[in-house]
């Protein structure tokens, strides 16, 4: 069955540092991938998605993800955050049944 | 272009109430998806219909029900309302099925609170 998992439950990082948010999945075939973001209180958003082609992929807001099939990741960076940034990032994969599967989110802290 | 609207925002209910949340998707998508958010067990997914079809649900007791209209806005039932059942519910719609290849665009959510 296809999983995701987040291995940090919350990163801090400091405003103007670079950012990696880690994430490994489970699936059987070449997978659709993409990373979400949410903001207190609001729904989620995508930031973006992979599905084949170019292994690194370009998002919103300045973040880019890079599949590698031989470490089953699909990690989530960002060269420089902002305060703005601070938020829970969720990874998720599609799965049989019309659903998605959401790992269990990292939340960014951002400070001074 | 809109997005994904929910209503209400916020809700509190009693035990045993029932509840009704809305959600209107982006225009020309035919995918409304439902999940629930906990700080114990994250997003968990509830429905998918498409076409006013239910193709699947999630493992949920039948007091969570839903349906989709022919405008493809849906709802989402909750009867018998548990303290269990507060969360935050939130509706995704897609373009197509499931989301594959494109994602999806959520609402803000209804954040359901029950004493």
């Amino acid at each position: 069955a296809q999983s995701v998992t987040q291995p940090d439950i919350h990163i801090t990082v400091s405003e103007g540092a670079s950012l990696e948010l880690r994430c490994n999945y489970s699936y059987g075939a070449t997978p659709y991938l993409f990373w979400y973001v949410q903001s207190p209180g609001q729904g989620l958003q995508l930031l973006l998605k992979y599905f084949s082609g170019d292994t690194l992929v370009q998002g919103i807001k300045g973040f880019e993800a890079e599949f590698k099939r031989s470490q089953s990741s699909f990690n989530l960076r960002k060269p420089s955050v902002h305060w703005s940034d601070a938020a829970e990032y969720f990874c998720a994969v599609p799965s049989k049944g019309f659903k998605t599967i959401f790992g269990a989110g990292t939340r960014l802290f951002v400070k001074a | 272009k809109a997005g994904v609207t929910q209503t209400p925002r916020y809700l509190i209910k009693t035990r045993g109430q029932q509840v009704t949340l809305s959600c209107s998707p982006i225009s020309g998508h035919r995918s409304v998806s439902w999940y629930q958010q906990t700080p114990g067990q994250g997003l968990q997914f509830l429905f998918e219909y498409f076409s006013e079809t239910q193709r699947n649900k999630g493992n949920f007791p039948g007091r969570f029900s839903g349906r989709q209209f022919s405008n493809s806005r849906s709802e989402m039932n909750v009867s018998t309302l548990e303290l269990g059942d507060s969360a935050l519910y939130l509706c995704a719609s897609s373009l197509v099925s499931w989301g594959q290849g494109h994602g999806y665009t959520f609402g803000s959510g209804t954040r359901l609170t029950v004493v």
